[in-house]
Formats: structure tokens, C-alpha cells, sequence
């Protein structure tokens, strides 16, 4: 297992597209998270998986993002009808489980530019 | 505190000098603090995990303090080298059962 890994590194885009990014998480993590961070923040959460389930949503997350999960396994994150301020870079990270302690291995992000 | 803030916001020094940068965090419903270093192209990567008021841990050259009871933790690095450039994360575990992430400090040192 190489860690969590994020594809596409690097996505440009117009403006009223629809991008998808995938995570395929470290496999025995059961915890899957979105994070995005834009210039000069740090990261902002988005979403969070138990297993295939979703258990919470930021506001951040408006209708046209929406997030999957479906075996549990890897993970899609689908922007419809982008925006310029969805310009961000969309990280994903694992965890093995709920404990405080437990940290986050993260994927190196996807780069999204809308123009 | 409502919320994660970091403080300074970026940081320039020389090689050699020591540095050290603030993390406040909410101490109410307080689990762990935790710390990442984040290099430019690449992942994040944890750095600390801290839960207990008077913690201290260290990693080479880098270490860290945490205060829970006010809601602050230290990042401290001895002698800063050129290689230690980079985004300095904290981020706390609150009762949302995820991290909430300060702003960063982003590290150049200079050769």
C-alpha cells in the first residue's frame, strides 16, 4: 500500500463543467475525509465517510458538490456546474479509526483551476 | 476561541536561527492537538499528536508544547535549515469527531 492516492494531480476547467476527483484511501482505513484549501487558508472540511456511509457535510458543501463512497473503498468527489471560486485544492485523507489520536495520512490533493 | 488561528502567518529566517510559531485552538470539548508539516507538491505529513495538558514532544530539531487549559501550543525548530521550509499545520480534535485546521504558518529559511 502506497498511502492515499488522488487523481487527477492538476485539473483545469471551464467554468459550468462538471469535474470529478477520485481517493483511493490507505486500504484498512475505514475513515475517509474531504478537505479543500484555498490560497493563504488552511484546509476546510468538507465531508467525511464511516465505511461507505457519509456521516457529515460542511456547509461549506452546496448542492452542487456531492461526495461518494460506495464500497467503502475509494472515494468520489463530483463539482457540478463549476464556479471560479470552486478554484481550490481538494485534499483527501484516511484514518484507521474515531480515536482523537488517530492522525490523517493525506493524498497529495487535486489542484482545481476553473477559468 | 472559536476557532483554530495560527499565528504568524509566514515567517522568513536565516539557517541557524530558531523559530518558533503559536497555535490556538478552542478548549472547550478539547481531544488532541495535532501538528503536520506540509512541503510544497507533496502530502501532508503528521508531525505530533498531542493530548494531554503539559505535553511535550520531540522530533529531531522540532518540538512542541501544548496548554490545553488556555488553549495554545508551540511548534519550536532548533536551528532552522533550508529543508525545514514549508506550511506548518495544528490542527484540534474537537467533539466534531474530525480536525478543524488553522490557517498555517508557512516557514522560508533562507541559506
Amino acid at each position: 500500500d502506497t498511502g492515499v492516492s488522488q487523481n487527477p494531480r492538476h485539473k483545469i476547467t471551464k467554468r459550468g463543467q462538471n469535474v470529478t476527483f477520485r481517493c483511493d484511501p490507505i486500504s484498512e482505513h475505514n475513515r475517509l475525509y474531504w478537505y479543500r484549501q484555498t490560497l493563504g487558508q488552511g484546509p476546510e472540511f468538507l465531508t467525511y465517510f464511516q465505511n461507505e456511509a457519509q456521516l457529515e457535510k460542511s456547509r461549506l458543501l452546496s448542492d452542487r458538490f456531492s461526495a461518494e463512497r460506495p464500497k467503502g473503498s475509494f472515494s468520489t468527489l463530483e463539482i457540478q456546474r463549476t464556479e471560479q471560486g470552486d478554484s481550490a485544492m481538494y485534499l483527501c485523507a484516511s484514518s484507521p479509526g474515531t480515536g482523537a489520536s488517530l492522525g490523517y495520512t493525506f493524498g497529495s490533493g487535486t489542484r482545481l483551476t476553473v477559468v | 476561541i472559536l476557532n483554530v488561528e495560527q499565528s504568524p502567518q509566514s515567517l522568513h529566517v536565516q539557517e541557524g536561527d530558531s523559530t518558533n510559531f503559536t497555535c490556538s485552538f478552542p478548549s472547550s470539548n478539547f481531544y488532541a492537538l495535532h501538528w503536520y508539516r506540509w512541503e510544497t507538491a507533496k502530502s501532508p505529513e503528521a508531525l505530533f499528536v498531542m493530548t494531554l495538558n503539559g505535553d511535550e514532544k520531540k522530533k529531531g530539531r522540532i518540538s512542541a508544547t501544548l496548554n490545553t487549559k488556555e488553549g495554545y501550543s508551540y511548534l519550536y525548530i532548533k536551528g532552522s535549515q533550508p529543508e525545514d521550509s514549508a506550511t506548518y499545520l495544528c490542527a484540534s480534535y474537537n467533539a466534531g469527531n474530525m480536525l478543524t485546521f488553522g490557517g498555517g504558518t508557512r516557514l522560508m529559511v533562507k541559506p
